[in-house]
């Protein structure tokens, strides 16, 4: 089975750009998250979907950052515009569906703001 | 809000030895746990959950255990690998969220 894809591996930008990450979830899986990885930390989740449809932004800095789910499979993450302290890894990872806490993660994208 | 800490930011296991994470929980009213093991450029990765109606529970050369009146998780890896060098997480699910802790860092040298 193929896992949850995320492109790019890899991005720096300046501080004031803006930069989009994209993730492909596993085949049949409902609901899709957004976690931020800051160095030494462990992931904070930003957004979650279920299909199309957001769950829960809470933690989702909304001023700078969005995202959508718009045929309720692949997603993107942007960020604008990017400050220092987004520098992260942003990971994907998908389940089942709400409930289910078999998520599977992608490799993630690192973010350097400089 | 409520957050998961980990006791050691990281541990050093010679090869063959045991090794032992230990992570404290502050959400009571968390019933569900997940350790996730993070390898260097890529996603956590689930290794064994444990809910809390259970106090241990085993899998192929990991065993957590969940002590409830102190509100503490560890996990116990066998004759630990070089393999096994990671950041491991313990998470927790409260309000059907997954929360990570801050990881341990898990160093395995000959």
């Amino acid at each position: 089975e193929a896992g949850v894809a995320q492109s790019p591996r890899y991005k720096i930008i300046e501080k004031r750009q803006s930069v989009a990450f994209w993730c492909n979830p596993i085949s049949g899986h409902a609901t899709l998250y957004w976690y931020q990885q800051i160095l030494g930390q462990g992931p904070k989740l930003l957004i979650q979907f279920q299909n199309n449809g957001v769950v829960d932004d809470s933690q989702l800095p909304k001023d700078r950052f969005s995202a959508e789910r718009l045929k309720g499979v692949d997603s993107t993450l942007k960020i604008q515009p990017a400050k220092l302290e987004d520098s992260a890894v942003y990971l994907c990872a998908s389940s089942l569906g709400v409930g289910d806490y078999g998520y599977t993660f992608g490799s993630g994208t690192r973010l350097t703001v400089v | 809000g409520e957050s998961v800490g980990l006791h050691l930011p990281t541990l050093s296991v010679q090869e063959g030895d045991n090794s032992i994470i230990n992570c404290a929980y502050s959400n009571s009213a968390s019933d569900y746990f997940i350790w996730y093991k993070q390898e260097s450029g890529k996603g956590p990765q689930f290794i064994i959950d444990i809910r809390s109606n259970m106090d241990k529970r085993q899998g192929q050369r990991v065993t957590v255990l969940l002590n409830k009146t102190v509100k503490h998780l560890s996990l116990q890896i066998a004759a630990t690998q070089p393999g096994d060098s990671a950041v491991y997480f313990c998470a927790e699910i409260y309000t059907d969220k997954l929360i990570f802790g801050t990881g341990t860092r898990l160093q395995v040298f000959p």
